[in-house]
């Protein structure tokens, strides 16, 4: 069973400070996880990914995330936000043979002026 | 690489319709596909798994007589929504899973139904 917590259903920051987007999952096996975006009314565009390689992941955009097993956490990062960076995040976590993704209910993003 | 796309982006229909939406992988074969269902302003509830050549798997509580799938190659899945009702508006979203990364899903643009 898998289940993926992102705490925080919105996050507001103004433009060039720090970004950080907490999940927190739970697997029965070593998991994949996953960080989406997703901008209005479009589809979900991969971020980045952790498959059990290096634990600290970089993805597109700027993004990164960092994987720590003992806290169960995968929380997304960027130095500096943009104004285009203003969309919805949505972390997932995956394991076993059928690749199924679970997602957490999402965080909106807001970048102010 | 990795593009999936559907069609169509938005569409409207009558009570009691049919409604087919198609997903393709653009520039890969996808072995896999995933049918994904977002309510406004949520999170997206896989629906159903769809393998090339065989039945779909759904999820429990997805009405498979109402929501029918078809991935009849490599490059193609299609999901038919039957005799649609209001309910049933939402936006619907297809991922693909590729061979050589197994591990990832690409997903496609969403489709926007409405029923009126």
């Amino acid at each position: 069973a898998q289940s993926v917590t992102q705490l925080g259903s919105h996050v507001s920051v103004s433009e060039g400070a720090l970004v950080l987007l907490r999940c927190n999952y739970s697997s029965s096996v070593p998991p994949y996880l996953f960080w989406y975006v997703q901008y209005p009314n479009q589809g979900l565009q991969l971020l980045l990914k952790y498959t059990s390689a290096a634990t600290l992941v970089k993805g597109i955009n700027g993004f990164e995330a960092e994987f720590k097993k003992s806290e169960t956490s995968f929380h997304l990062t960027k130095p500096s936000a943009h104004m285009s960076d203003a969309a919805e995040y949505f972390c997932a976590v995956s394991g076993g043979s059928n690749y199924k993704l679970t997602f957490g209910k999402g965080t909106l993003l807001t970048v102010n002026p | 690489g990795a593009v999936v796309s559907q069609h169509p982006s938005r569409v409207i229909c009558k009570s009691g319709t049919s409604v087919k939406i198609e997903c393709r992988s653009l520039d890969f074969q996808a072995t896999t596909m995933f049918w994904y269902r977002q309510f406004p302003k949520q999170s997206l509830m896989l629906m159903a798994t769809s393998n090339e050549g065989s039945k779909a798997t759904y999820e429990q509580g997805v009405e498979k007589d109402k929501f029918l799938i078809n991935h009849a190659s490599l490059t193609l899945s299609t999901l038919t929504v039957t005799s649609a009702h209001p309910e049933d508006s939402s936006f619907y979203i297809c991922s693909a899973r590729t061979v050589w990364g197994a591990d990832t899903q690409y997903f496609g643009p969403g489709t926007r139904l409405t029923v009126l």
